[in-house]
């Protein structure tokens, strides 16, 4: 059961350049999300998606997109890629709001990916 | 505004030496309070959920404590491969699918 699993772990762009991090998850999660980290800011949340074709911002959606065509995957995109970008990105899934007994409203993550903007 | 902060931001204890971390929130309806732990280049993992005021959940040394405005993470005799940063977090009634994280307690014990 591999959990969580983003891709890649290391990346760096140029300004202005694109590109997608990948997310896929294996457990059936109706909702997955996606975080920036940076020193002193904890966990800001950029997009997330409760389901397949659902998709919304949260509180940082400037300059990235997302779409969710599958239940088990959730790319994000860089459009154009900019120095403030430079944070390490983590993937994350849950249960949603499912009733399911085993939903603690656990967050699952991936090992995270980092991205640095020249 | 909703809001999560973490106190202290860092903290040095030696082993076996037993100490609280604080997490305060300000958030309009509190759908659940988490603790996760965050070791170097790795992504948070789930330690516990509490859901109301009083309630208390416990893993080895580790005893999380819920009240109407904070929680309290009480470390008992904290040994090396406690050494971590603990996140405090919250999801919300108001926006059901979004969690807010606060900045982090950055744990070291020494031996």
């Amino acid at each position: 059961n591999a959990g969580v699993t983003q891709t890649p772990k290391f990346q760096v762009l140029k300004t202005g350049q694109s590109m997608t991090l990948q997310c896929a998850q294996d457990m059936n999660h109706e909702y997955m999300s996606w975080y920036r980290q940076d020193p002193g800011m904890g966990l800001r949340l950029i997009h997330y998606s409760v389901g397949a074709g659902i998709t919304d911002q949260g509180e940082v959606p400037n300059g990235y997109n997302v779409s969710r065509s599958t239940t088990e995957d959730f790319p994000l995109r860089l459009l154009s890629a900019a120095p403030s970008q430079t944070s390490v990105y983590f993937c994350a899934s849950s249960y949603g709001t499912s009733g399911r007994a085993e939903n603690t409203g656990e967050l699952f993550f991936g090992e995270g990916s980092r991205l640095t903007v020249l | 505004e909703d809001q999560v902060t973490q106190s202290p931001e860092a903290l040095r204890l030696q082993e076996g030496e037993s100490s609280s971390l604080n997490c305060s929130y300000t958030v309009s309806g509190l759908r659940g309070l988490f603790w996760y732990r965050q070791d170097p280049g790795k992504g948070p993992e789930f330690l516990f959920t509490l859901y109301s005021a009083g309630e208390e959940k416990e893993k080895e040394r580790l005893k999380a404590t819920l009240t109407k405005k904070e929680s309290f993470l009480h470390i008992t005799a904290p040994k090396p491969e406690d050494s971590a940063t603990y996140l405090c977090a919250v999801g919300m009634k108001t926006s059901y699918d979004k969690v807010i994280f606060g900045p982090g307690t950055s744990l070291s014990v020494i031996p």
